[in-house]
């Protein structure tokens, strides 16, 4: 049962563009949403992260847009930069359930100089 | 570096073995969890501690356990070791118990011969 998924194995996006990085999820229950990037030979690295109350949250270059209607959120990058090229997770969890995390599958991006 | 430290960074065994894996959250967090990425399962939540505790569990085999000790560090000890064993083991760090970002160490990498 894949609670969270990410269609899209792979995205290529061109520097200075803006990169869109998409992921559904079944469980309406879902009441935090994280994205992590990960290199590798490294751990996934914490991006950004979106309550169920919001449907948008902003950091820098980045911002995570949540449609909960659609059960449906989205990582903006903007712009894109050749070190982001990278694997990015979608992730999500129910405070009832604690804090234990649901992954996506990934999807690579990579950014072309 | 996210501040998880986790030991060792490889570790070839054979099958049949226990080997223990080890982590040390970030300064203050008080939350370890811990995760397994296959090539074909991705990141799977295994278990969580809270301050001592056992807080919440996944699709943690029998064979599988942990504990976190007063210091905080935990470590996950697998045994009667098989081929499919073999795998990325991630621990995480939080503040607390509740939507939290989680930090992640960079693995320990087991492979089972």
């Amino acid at each position: 049962d894949q609670q969270v998924k990410q269609n899209s194995p792979s995205l290529s996006v061109q520097e200075g563009r803006i990169s869109i990085l998409n992921c559904d999820y079944t469980n309406s229950m879902f009441d935090y949403f994280l994205w992590y990037k990960k290199y590798p030979a490294e751990g996934p690295t914490f991006l950004i992260s979106i309550s169920s109350i919001k449907d948008k949250n902003e950091d820098g270059r980045f911002t995570v847009f949540l449609n909960k209607s659609a059960k449906h959120l989205s990582l903006h990058i903007v712009p894109s930069q050749p070190g982001d090229s990278a694997v990015y997770f979608c992730a999500a969890s129910v405070k009832e359930y604690g804090n234990k995390l649901v992954f996506g599958a990934g999807t690579i991006l990579r950014v072309k100089s | 570096d996210s501040g998880v430290t986790q030991t060792p960074k490889h570790l070839i065994t054979a099958t049949g073995q226990r080997v223990t894996l080890r982590c040390s959250p970030r300064s203050g967090d008080l939350s370890v969890y811990w995760y397994q990425q296959s090539l074909d399962q991705g990141l799977q939540f295994l278990i969580q501690y809270y301050n001592g505790e056992e807080r919440a569990k996944g699709n943690i085999l029998e064979r599988f356990s942990a504990q976190q000790f007063p210091d905080l560090h935990s470590e996950l000890n697998l045994s009667s070791l098989e081929l499919g064993d073999s795998a990325l083991y991630f621990c995480a760090s939080s503040r607390d118990n509740i939507n939290q970002p989680q930090h992640f160490g960079d693995g320990t990498r087991l492979s089972i011969l």
